[in-house]
């Protein structure tokens, strides 16, 4: 069967630096999403993967490695609007987007 | 003004109703997309369609129907309510294929089935 696992909740400190790990077993691989969903409102776009390495977009870099079925998402700086739920997604070799239950991510004062 | 439009955006009904959700969307995407949230469940893809002609059963199919009536527009049907199908829907779009398969989201619908 096809699986993403990433943490259920994190918590971190206004300021500090947080990585979100997500790691996947997929029938095939085209890419990975990370997504930003605040409570209650719609996931908003963050990053695509498809090679290995690391991508940086500002405050949030995304790392791949396709050998070892693993992801990061790593946020620096971190202010109290990031605090969201943050969703990983595979597109698996029929373009379809499996997704990750998510991880909530509570930043303190 | 919003590039996916969800309508309504919250609707209470009864076990047994037939009820529509409906999905519009500005950006020329031909790919469409309707999922359910469920806390601790993650986005379960229901149904979507590559273009207008063309309609596929997602994970959880089962007790919805979907119509595409145009480029631009894509309805979600749950014939008879039943409570398991409370949850938050959500439509996306997008336009291709590797990162231009960018799904973009509407607001969603809260749906409760009392």
């Amino acid at each position: 069967g096809q699986n993403i696992d990433q943490p259920t909740e994190m918590t971190a400190t206004e300021g500090a630096i947080v990585q979100i790990n997500c790691t996947y077993q997929t029938s095939g691989f085209n890419g990975l999403f990370w997504y930003q969903q605040h409570a209650g409102e719609a996931p908003t776009f963050l990053s695509y993967n498809v090679l290995d390495g690391l991508e940086e977009k500002g405050r949030f870099s995304s790392f791949l490695s396709r050998s070892k079925g693993y992801s990061y998402l790593l946020l620096k700086e971190l202010q109290m609007k990031d605090s969201a739920s943050y969703l990983c997604a595979v597109l698996d070799s029929n373009y379809q987007l499996i997704w990750g239950a998510g991880t909530k991510l509570i930043i303190k004062p | 003004d919003a590039d996916v439009t969800q309508t309504p955006r919250n609707r209470i009904t009864k076990t047994g109703k037939r009820i529509m959700l409906e999905c519009s969307q500005t950006k020329g995407h031909d790919r469409m997309y309707w999922y359910r949230q469920d806390p601790g469940l993650g986005l379960r893809l229901i149904y979507y369609s590559f273009d207008v002609k063309d309609i596929n059963k997602g994970e959880i199919s089962d007790g919805y129907s979907v119509s595409r009536q145009a480029q631009a527009k894509f309805s979600l049907s749950l014939e008879s309510a039943i409570p398991n199908q409370t949850a938050l829907y959500f439509c996306a779009t997008s336009e291709g294929q590797g990162e231009t398969d960018t799904q973009y989201f509407g607001p969603g619908t809260r749906l409760t089935v009392l």
